[in-house]
């Protein structure tokens, strides 16, 4: 079936740091892929998403590139701040199915 | 109000009692999820409802029981529940399924005594 893969956390960096969280998935169609952010005390809220091969989703800094060759989704931010301090979720959901397929979650800490 | 909002926000509870969790949706949408999101755990799909008609039950206990009276609400009736219970119960709605993007509400962390 349909999974999602991505680095364990924590991961610890300092202010104006650069990220990466590397997320890669296993789909036999053509999903929408995902990241979701869930900060302290919160539910998830979309951070951002892409629908199709080569897209890149975009919001708050975070830049992640729908790479179908490598099956990767990986998650940037070239200058974190403490904000940034959250669990990180890759998500796959294909149109074939009624659910999202997330990933374990990354928790990020950003020192500052 | 906007978006998903779920009551109560914390709930301690012991195995006897019977307590049910609410969440409201204020977007429009079709569709409607529970989930468990336990400490070093994945996310954990409970139920899933489309246009007020359960679609996936994933193996959840029977203690748990859900409610969909209608696309804007859905309950979690809880009864006899375990401490390995205690997790944070969240809700999520899109407006249609396979493929949307789902909103959380903030959660109800849950305790079970």
């Amino acid at each position: 079936g349909d999974s999602v893969t991505q680095m364990e956390g924590p991961v610890t960096l300092s202010e104006e740091a650069f990220l990466t969280i590397n997320c890669t998935y296993t789909a036999t169609g053509y999903p929408s892929l995902f990241w979701y952010v869930q900060y302290p005390g919160e539910g998830l809220q979309l951070l951002l998403k892409a629908t199709k091969a080569d897209d890149k989703g975009s919001n708050k800094g975070f830049e992640a590139t729908y790479r179908k060759e490598t099956t990767s989704f990986h998650l940037e931010k070239g200058s974190v701040q403490v904000s940034d301090s959250a669990v990180y979720f890759c998500a796959l959901s294909d149109y074939r199915d009624d659910k999202i397929i997330f990933g374990k979650g990354t928790r990020l800490h950003i020192l500052p | 109000e906007t978006g998903v909002t779920q009551t109560p926000r914390h709930l301690v509870m012991g195995m006897t009692n019977k307590k049910s969790l609410k969440c409201e949706q204020h977007l429009g949408h079709n569709a409607m999820y529970w989930y468990k999101q336990s400490a070093k755990k994945p996310l954990e799909l409970m139920f899933v409802y489309n246009f007020k008609e359960q679609t996936e039950n994933n193996s959840v206990p029977s203690r748990f029981s859900p409610e969909c009276p209608n696309s804007s609400h859905l309950f979690l009736h809880l009864h006899t529940l375990q401490p390995e219970d205690s997790a944070l119960y969240l809700c999520a709605s899109s407006q249609e399924l396979a493929g949307e993007t789902q909103y959380f509400g903030p959660g109800t962390r849950l305790l079970v005594l």
